[in-house]
């Protein structure tokens, strides 16, 4: 298995415009985890999936962020307008569901000008 | 929800000496308890994990070490060498049907020669 694949590995766009960052979890794992990593405020959790159904997205910033996963091998996070303190490294995590670690993707690393 | 406090912030050990991390969580339901490593500019990787039925796992140089009834657990890692120099996160799970981790803010340990 190649693990999570996140694409793009790095992402540089204008304020406003709109970003879209996508995700293929670990075939077979039920659970899906969008992280945003800054050194300020560390690993936050955004959003996650249970068997493609979002359970909590109490971590999503604001209305600009939005994520779906439209199928058990496929996720992705919008953000519309970006804004550049948005900038910051994007992780998708996999898991076999409850009380298993996460296999995270190589993240995306969003700069936003 | 869960809260994962975890110190110190940064650590800075010689070649050879042992280095501790200590984590509390607040939620006595939490029943699992990973730690994942973090090396610059790379994704976070799960290097150990316990769950609440033991007090210790070891695994080589590192082991981790469990306290329910103080709900605090700690990273050990033995002989270090530099290239255990990384940040070091902890984690709690919610337990119940819920998969979701609660991370700590990090250990950045440095190990010199």
């Amino acid at each position: 298995d190649a693990g999570v694949i996140q694409s793009p590995r790095h992402e540089v766009t204008e304020m406003g415009q709109e970003v879209t960052l996508r995700c293929k979890p670990i075939s077979g794992h039920n659970s899906l985890f969008w992280y945003r990593q800054t050194m300020m405020r560390g690993l936050e959790l955004l959003i996650y999936f249970n068997n493609n159904v979002p359970i909590d997205d109490s971590g999503m910033p604001e209305d600009r962020f939005s994520a779906k996963m439209p199928n058990a091998s496929f996720s992705t996070l919008k953000i519309q307008p970006s804004e550049p303190r948005d900038s910051a490294v994007y992780f998708c995590a996999s898991s076999f569901g409850s009380n298993y670690g996460y296999t995270f993707g190589s993240g995306t690393r969003l700069t936003v000008v | 929800g869960e809260n994962v406090e975890q110190h110190p912030s940064t650590l800075s050990v010689q070649e050879g000496d042992s280095a501790v991390i200590k984590c509390t969580y607040s939620d006595s339901a939490s029943n699992y308890f990973p730690w994942y490593k973090q090396e610059l500019g790379k994704r976070p990787q799960l290097i150990i994990d316990i769950r609440s039925n033991v007090g210790e796992k070891k695994d080589q140089r590192i082991a981790v070490t469990l306290n329910k009834t103080a709900k605090h657990f700690s990273l050990h890692i033995t002989e270090t060498q530099p290239e255990d120099s990384a940040v070091y996160f902890c984690a709690a799970s919610e337990g119940g049907t819920a998969s979701k981790l609660t991370f700590g803010t990090g250990t950045r340990l440095q190990v010199t020669l």
